[in-house]
């Protein structure tokens, strides 16, 4: 079946710009994340989603940045005002919990670049 | 969630067995080690995950020493393909339901 999908793949933006980066999940999925990876580092938690419900948000780095998923199931990250920083690949992951391993199923990716 | 520390590298030659250390010695009862992979330019990949038993499944085996303090992926026939930065994590088995700590990671480079 189809995995998790991202897009665009690849984004350029100019500070101050607004962006909004989409994730599908797999299909069933209620579990969604995003998270944020810096160049060299690991990814670093954003948030989580169980279906439309937004139960943790702690890792957001700032007000700049918003993730809604209205119908629990496409999810979409915005970043406000983009600065230089936010430069990093973004990457969205789904699991069904409950079930088998626990595993997240992660996408490829939205490598944005502020520039 | 525990920490776990990693080494940043190593290398290995094609066909041999990967040996990648984990410690984790803070680790509670109730934690499971998980690894994941992520090769370049995609998302990060699971491969297995155990609590005290050491296990193993179609792409590597875990061990996992009699205190849980420490941990080994064991790639056997390591092949060009697993170069990739290997994530040891540690959290509780919560079914998916919560964001996972991710380190620095070892990356692997399988020599030719």
């Amino acid at each position: 079946g189809a995995g998790v999908s991202q897009s665009p793949r690849y984004k350029v933006a100019k500070r101050g710009q607004d962006v909004a980066l989409r994730c599908d999940p797999i299909s069933g999925h209620v579990s969604l994340f995003w998270y944020q990876q810096a160049l060299g580092q690991g990814p670093e938690f954003l948030t989580y989603f169980q279906n439309e419900a937004q139960l943790d948000k702690s890792g957001l780095p700032s007000d700049r940045f918003f993730a809604e998923r209205p119908e629990g199931s496409v999810s979409t990250l915005k970043i406000q005002r983009t600065q230089q920083e936010d430069s990093a690949v973004y990457l969205c992951a789904s699991s069904l919990p409950g079930t088998g391993t626990g595993e997240q199923y992660f996408g490829p990716g939205t490598r944005l670049t502020v520039t | 969630d525990a920490k776990t520390t990693q080494p940043p590298s190593m290398d290995c030659a094609e066909g041999r067995a990967a040996n990648l250390p984990c410690n984790h010695s803070t680790i509670s009862g109730n934690e499971y080690v998980y690894w994941y992979r992520q090769i370049h330019s995609q998302g990060p990949q699971y491969i297995i995950h155990g609590l005290k038993n050491n296990e193993t499944n179609e792409m590597a085996s875990l061990i996992i020493t009699e205190d849980r303090k420490s941990s080994t992926l064991i790639l056997p026939h390591a092949t060009l393909r697993d170069t990739a930065v290997y994530y040891c994590i540690v959290r509780v088995w919560g079914g998916g339901a919560d964001g996972l700590t991710f380190g620095k990671g070892t990356h692997l480079i399988i020599q030719p």
